[in-house]
């Protein structure tokens, strides 16, 4: 069983939806969790990060982590056709010199 | 100003080449990465700087040379590629050089695309 779990996609929503994305976990000693933002050919751009279970809201995006399911989701209000990319989770345990696990990645595409 | 900057954006070499990655950041952070991204795949940590010293190698082949000459630069020097090493090359940067806290904001450049011929 792979250490983090994405639906590859690809995901395709009209414009105006809301996007659900979703990643599971195995490790229970994962305490931070951050999702990215990749469109092609570039760098990933850091969109969220959220510390242990609850919500955080940025704008039309919200982080969801649910530990005592090993599930984290990121949702899109209002998507956007500037949305179309790639979204990896990642996350770490709270150690020192930890590296960053990241999923797969889910490809995005929100049609106008 | 939250931009990590690398250079070249492309690079094509044969197996027989040296060249050089290059990586700025001026947001003062603390430890730098180097990460290998091969097409719909997520990127894989090849080397951690915190404080300029290297503290994490992920059993990258020593083709693969990296170097911080300085808290704002990374460099990772390339000798004798293969094919398969044709991938993107992400550099990023983090505020926090240790601890608890270390890695888990990480700022990604835009890579450099490179293809070993």
């Amino acid at each position: 069983q792979k250490e983090v779990e994405q639906d590859p996609g690809p995901l395709s929503v009209p414009e105006g939806a809301i996007v659900s994305l979703n990643c599971t976990y195995s490790n229970s000693a994962f305490q931070y969790f951050m999702w990215y933002r990749q469109y092609s050919r570039k760098g990933p751009e850091l969109l969220m990060y959220t510390y242990s279970s609850g919500n955080k809201e940025d704008g039309r995006f919200t982080a969801q982590v649910d530990k005592s399911s090993k599930y984290i989701s990121l949702f899109i209000r209002d998507s956007q056709p500037s949305d179309s990319a790639t979204y990896l989770c990642a996350m770490r345990r709270k150690t020192s010199y930890d590296k960053v696990i990241f999923g797969p990645g889910t490809s995005l595409s929100v049609i106008p | 100003d939250t931009e990590v900057t690398q250079t070249p954006k492309h690079l094509v070499m044969g197996m027989t080449n040296k060249k050089s990655l290059k990586c700025e950041q001026h947001m003062g952070h603390r430890a730098m990465y180097w990460y290998k991204q091969k097409a719909k795949k997520p990127p894989e940590l090849m080397f951690v700087y915190s404080y300029e010293k290297l503290s994490i190698n992920e059993s990258v082949p020593s083709r693969f040379s990296p170097e911080c000459p300085n808290s704002s630069l990374l460099n990772l020097h390339l000798h004798a590629l293969q094919p398969e090493d044709s991938a993107l090359y992400l550099c990023a940067s983090s505020p926090q050089g240790q601890g608890a806290e270390f890695g888990r904001e990480q700022y990604f450049g835009p890579g450099t695309r490179l293809t070993v011929t």
